[in-house]
Parts: structure tokens; sequence; C-alpha cells
């Protein structure tokens, strides 16, 4: 069955703090995506990946970065947290363009 | 500037009722158009899809009635069921853009039994 796996599912980091979330998908999927939810903002993209070792800019990068170290895993970094990034992130995966993109379950991030 | 707008942002409906939210969008390129549902701690799970070549997209008691001239979608739920409460995202996608969805703020959807 497809999955997109996250991890931590929630977590607690300092202002100014180092956070990675991690992404992994055993679909197959050459591309795989990074969105922030907010409420009232729905989702928005971060960055994305569409092939291994490679990353692209999303909608709002800003102070976040990703690396796509094989094609299964998919990393969002914030090497330096604020508070503005307390958030629900998202990753997803997808096979084939033109279709609906695969959803994890979330990583609830908070930010003190 | 956002491009892919939901209306309303909230709806009741009582049980048994046809529940309609709205969508509409900007950019004329975007040629497909996924409907997200999304329960209270899970992630978006894709719900029903159409494509801008067609009007009309059935599946089940989920039907999406799409106006290319107007830009604007509709997701009409019928015989609504108290299990059809949660979040739904219109989202919007263009086939040259490698699969980066445009997504509206969504419409909290309540069905009371």
């Amino acid at each position: 069955e497809a999955a997109v796996t996250q991890s931590p599912r929630s977590k607690v980091a300092v202002t100014g703090g180092k956070v990675t979330l991690s992404c992994h998908q055993t679909n197959n999927h050459d591309y795989m995506y990074w969105y922030r939810q907010d409420t009232g903002h729905g989702l928005r993209l971060i960055h994305y990946s569409y092939v291994a070792d490679s990353t692209e800019k999303g909608d709002i990068p800003d102070g976040y970065k990703a690396s796509r170290p094989s094609q299964e895993n998919f990393s969002l970094i914030l090497e330096l947290a604020s508070l503005s990034q307390t958030a629900v992130y998202f990753c997803a995966s997808l096979g084939t363009i033109n279709q609906a993109p695969l959803f994890g379950e979330g990583t609830r991030l908070s930010v003190l | 500037q956002q491009q892919v707008r939901q209306s309303p942002q909230s709806l009741t409906v009582w049980e048994g009722e046809t529940a309609i939210l709205n969508c509409s969008y900007e950019d004329s390129t975007f040629n497909y158009f996924p409907w997200y549902q999304q329960f209270p701690g899970e992630g978006p799970a894709l719900l029903i899809s159409i494509r801008s070549v067609s009007d009309k997209k059935e599946d089940g008691r989920f039907t999406i009635f799409f106006n290319k001239r107007e830009k604007k979608l509709s997701l009409h739920i019928t015989d609504s069921q108290p299990g059809d409460s949660a979040t739904y995202f219109c989202a919007a996608d263009r086939g040259s853009a490698l699969g980066r969805l445009h997504f509206g703020a969504g419409t909290q959807l309540i069905v009371i039994p």
C-alpha cells in the first residue's frame, strides 16, 4: 500500500535551534514535496524535488532548506528556527505529473 | 496573492442535506483540480478530482461541477453524513508545474445528525 511516513509526528523546538523533519516514501515516486499548513491559509509549498540529490524552491522557501539524499527520503531543515515557523508540516509524494500527490500524516512543530 | 479561493469558510448542514462547497481560481493555465478531505490530526487525502476538459465528475455522493469560462468549481456532497464532517481543500495544478499544487484555504464542513 502506498504510504508517506513523516517523523517526528510532533516536535517542540527552541528559537534559534536547528530542526530537521524527515519524510520517507516507499511508492517509487520521483516527486516529493514539503508543504506548510497554517490556520486560514491552506497548504503552501516550501520546497520540492523531482530527482534525488536535487531540490527546488517552492512558494515560501525563506528560512528553510531541503535535502533529497535518495528517491525515498526527503528532509526539511530549519537552520535557525523562529516563532513564525510554528505550523504543521506535510510531506507528499507523486509518481505521475497531473495526478494528486499522496500526503503524509504531518509533523506538528512548535517553536518556543 | 491567493490563486485559489474557497467559500464558505465554514458550512453546517443537517444529515441528509446536500452540502455545496465553492472554489474559484485566477490562473487560466490550471488544468487539474483535486479536492482533498482532511480530518483533525491527519494529512489531506484525495477525495475526487477533475481535469479542465470535463465539466462534471461524479464519485458516489461526491460531484464536482466545473465552469472553465468563469474559472469556478463546486463540490456537491449529497445525503451528507456526520462522517463527512471534515475540512475540504480545493487545489489547482498546471501540467507543466511538476505537481506543484496551489491550495485554497479550505471549507470546514459540519454535518449535524
